[in-house]
C-alpha cells in the first residue's frame, strides 16, 4: 500500500489552523499514525488508529478519515508545531511511510 | 519515562560491517515487539526491520534481506541490528523504536511504533 502526501509544503502564520491530506493507494480501514518531526529530533507520535489522540498530545491536533483518504488537522498553530509531518499505515505488508509535508512559518 | 538510546553508528566503507545498538529503560522491554526505522538525509521515514518480545520471529523491508539482522538481549533490555555487505543507499540515521502495536498480516508482521530513540548517523563511504 502505497501513501501520498499533500502538500508538500504548507508555509501557515502562528495561530492560524492547517489541514493535511495523506492518502493510501488502497482501504487500510482505520490503520493509519500520523508522526511529527522536528529538525534534528525524532519523530513523535501524535495520532494512530486514524484518530486518537498519543500520551501527552494536545487538543489541537485532531485526526479523521477511514478507507484511503485521511487528514490531520492542527488548529491554533504554536511555534513549535512548525515540523514535518509523516503518515504511516499499517494495515498492509510492508509498513509504509508517507513522503511527508512540511509545516513553516508565513 | 520511556528512553531508546542508540549507539554505534560511524563512517563504514563500501561492503563493510557495522553493528548499532539501543538500550531501553523505561519500560518492560522484553513485553514489546521492537523496530529499526531509517531515515537518508533530507529524506523520509523508511522501516527496516522488526523482533518479536522473545526474538523468534524476525521481519525485513526487502532491501536490507540477508545483509541486516536484527536481535535482541531482553536480560540486557537491548536492541541490535548487525548490517553487512553495507551500500552508499544504506547511509542513515537509524532509529530505534518501542511498536505500541502490531499486526499479523500477509507478508509479515506490521508494526506502529510509539516511541523512538534519537537515532544513530550510519555513514557508508569510500
Amino acid at each position: 500500500t502505497l501513501m501520498t502526501q499533500s502538500p508538500a509544503t504548507l508555509s501557515v502564520s502562528p495561530g492560524g489552523s492547517v489541514t493535511l491530506s495523506c492518502r493510501a493507494s488502497e482501504s487500510i480501514r482505520s490503520n493509519l499514525a500520523w508522526y511529527q518531526q522536528k529538525f534534528g529530533q525524532a519523530p513523535r507520535l501524535l495520532i494512530h488508529g486514524a484518530s486518537t489522540r498519543a500520551t501527552g498530545v494536545p487538543a489541537r491536533f485532531s485526526g479523521s478519515g477511514y478507507g484511503t483518504e485521511f487528514t490531520l488537522t492542527i488548529s491554533s498553530l504554536q511555534s513549535e508545531d512548525f515540523a514535518v509531518y509523516y503518515c504511516q499505515q499499517y494495515y498492509n505488508w510492508p509498513p509504509f511511510f508517507g513522503p511527508g509535508t512540511k509545516v513553516d512559518i508565513k | 519515562e520511556v528512553q531508546l538510546m542508540e549507539s554505534g553508528g560511524g563512517l563504514v566503507q563500501p561492503g563493510g560491517s557495522l553493528r548499532v545498538s539501543c538500550a531501553a529503560s523505561g519500560f518492560t522491554f522484553s513485553d514489546f515487539w521492537m523496530s529499526w526505522v531509517r531515515q537518508a538525509p533530507g529524506k523520509g521515514l523508511e522501516w527496516v526491520a522488526n523482533i518479536m518480545q522473545d526474538g523468534s520471529e524476525k521481519y525485513y523491508v526487502d532491501s536490507v534481506k540477508g545483509r541486516f539482522t536484527i536481535s535482541r538481549d531482553n536480560a540486557k533490555n537491548s536492541l541490535y541490528l548487525q548490517m553487512n555487505s553495507l551500500r552508499v543507499g544504506d547511509t542513515a540515521v537509524y532509529y530505534c523504536a518501542r511498536d505500541r502495536l502490531t499486526r499479523r498480516v500477509v507478508g509479515g508482521v506490521i508494526s506502529n511504533p510509539d516511541y523512538w530513540g534519537q537515532g544513530t548517523l550510519v555513514t557508508v563511504s569510500s
